[in-house]
């Protein structure tokens, strides 16, 4: 255990629904990651969180996907009008990083994913 | 294109047997990271490192920033290590590798 929870850790929809995930990271913790990861690859960037603060999308975040960190604590990602091809893991890590420190290099505490499949 | 690129992609090793996984990159980075993967998805980190050497229990990692390249060396293998190992260097955010899956048979 990490310290970081994600709920819920599976999801199976029908395609066309909305779902929404939630990542609770570690308290102290200032910056939080969303990744998905595809069976057989290695995680793939979607976004991050410094506070409540959104800094940077991948552009793999197409505009069915949306993520708040409203009080930069916990995190949600929902995923509108689902299609079989967003079926995936989606992970969140979390990081302290020191003030004024603009990359992050410190170790990340992976949470234990929420396995989406949409059928 | 792959920025990150690992080797082998697969791997199985007798127990006791020395182990590298190699992760070449092609982005200028700050750190890197070695991160190991159990069935399940759980993600736990190994090492940070942004020059030399480190080592830890068995695992030894290294990397050369101006080669753009890293190694993760497992002594004295384990079948406990089975896994996949993903390496992750780092700008402003994670790339990632598609990971190596280890493989250790007793």
């Amino acid at each position: 255990d990490t310290g970081v929870s994600q709920d819920p850790r599976h999801k199976i929809t029908k395609r066309g629904q909305n779902v929404t995930f939630r990542c609770d990271p570690i308290s102290e913790h200032n910056r939080l990651y969303w990744y998905r990861q595809t069976l057989g690859q290695g995680p793939e960037f979607l976004t991050y969180f410094q506070n409540e603060a959104q800094l940077e999308k991948s552009r793999l975040l197409s505009d069915r996907f949306s993520a708040e960190r409203p009080k930069g604590s916990f995190s949600t990602l929902e995923i509108q009008r689902t299609e079989q091809g967003d079926s995936a893991m989606y992970l969140c890590a979390s990081i302290q990083l020191p003030p004024g420190d603009l990359q992050s290099t410190d170790t990340q505490y992976f949470g234990p994913g929420t396995r989406l499949t949409v059928l | 294109k792959n920025e990150v690129e690992q080797s082998p992609q697969n791997l199985t090793a007798q127990e006791g047997e020395f182990i590298t996984i190699n992760c070449s990159y092609s982005v200028g980075i700050s750190a890197l990271h070695w991160l190991q993967q159990h069935p399940g998805g759980g993600i736990v980190s190994l090492f940070m490192l942004s020059s030399g050497k480190k080592k830890h229990g068995r695992l030894i990692a290294t990397i050369n920033i101006q080669e753009k390249h890293s190694s993760l060396h497992i002594t004295a293998s384990h079948p406990r290590d089975s896994a996949v190992y993903i390496c992750a260097p780092v700008l402003n955010q994670f790339y990632f590798g598609t990971g190596t899956s280890l493989t250790v048979i007793p």
